[in-house]
């Protein structure tokens, strides 16, 4: 079975404090692994695909990273309008196209 | 701009009584599907449609049912919400199965009274 697990939870940063979230992943073949943003009361907004170990792909102050069982989002001089919910989804291979989402962390950037 | 909206944005119903929810695209994806989300949880599958082709997660109740009557439109039904359904309710599309992320809709809060 597919297990996507997420962590931290929960994390508060002050403004301008770097950090990574990570997004430890089993699958019997990885298709994708997607990362989304999500607002509290709103639809998760898409990130990031990424497809196989060593990619990257960067958005203004987040970077998505993936290794063979783990992807990580750092967070670079975070500001107060990085606060939200990063959700992590993955696609197996040769299976269903269906994503398991993890539970996502929530971060909090303090002014 | 293209996108995929639902309505409506908040639901209160009571106990019982049947509710609908209603999702549109106009992003003319072949993939369609329902989520259901409650605090700090994972948004859970409820449904998905690959064009007409219906497809229900085994963990479904039966409670719940979808129609999805031409592309851009599809509808979850509730028969007999409980206090246990009230949630937030995603709808997501996508242009075909394989490695494509989704695009998700703002999302049905349902309360239950």
């Amino acid at each position: 079975e597919d297990q996507v697990t997420q962590s931290p939870e929960a994390l508060r940063l002050q403004e301008g404090e770097s950090s990574s979230l990570n997004c430890s992943y089993t699958v019997s073949g990885l298709r994708g692994l997607f990362w989304y943003r999500q607002d509290p009361g709103k639809g998760p907004e898409f990130l990031f695909t990424l497809y196989s170990a060593g990619e990257e792909k960067e958005k203004e102050r987040l970077k998505a990273t993936l290794t063979k069982k783990e992807s990580f989002l750092h967070i670079t001089a975070p500001k107060p309008e990085d606060s939200a919910t990063y959700l992590c989804a993955v696609q197996a291979a040769g299976g269903s196209y269906i994503p398991t989402f993890g539970r996502g962390t929530s971060l909090i950037v303090h002014p | 701009d293209a996108m995929v909206i639902q309505n409506p944005r908040y639901q209160v119903t009571q106990f019982g009584k049947p509710v609908t929810l209603s999702c549109s695209q106009t992003l003319n994806h072949n993939v369609m599907y329902w989520y259901q989300q409650k605090s700090s949880q994972a948004p859970k599958l409820l449904f998905h449609y690959y064009d007409k082709d219906f497809n229900n997660e085994a963990d479904t109740p039966d409670n719940f049912q979808s129609r999805r009557p031409n592309t851009s439109f599809c509808f979850l039904d509730i028969r007999s919400p409980g206090l246990g359904d009230a949630a937030m309710y995603l709808c997501a599309t996508s242009p075909a199965g394989s490695s494509y992320e989704q695009y998700f809709g703002p999302g049905t809060r349902l309360t239950v009274t």
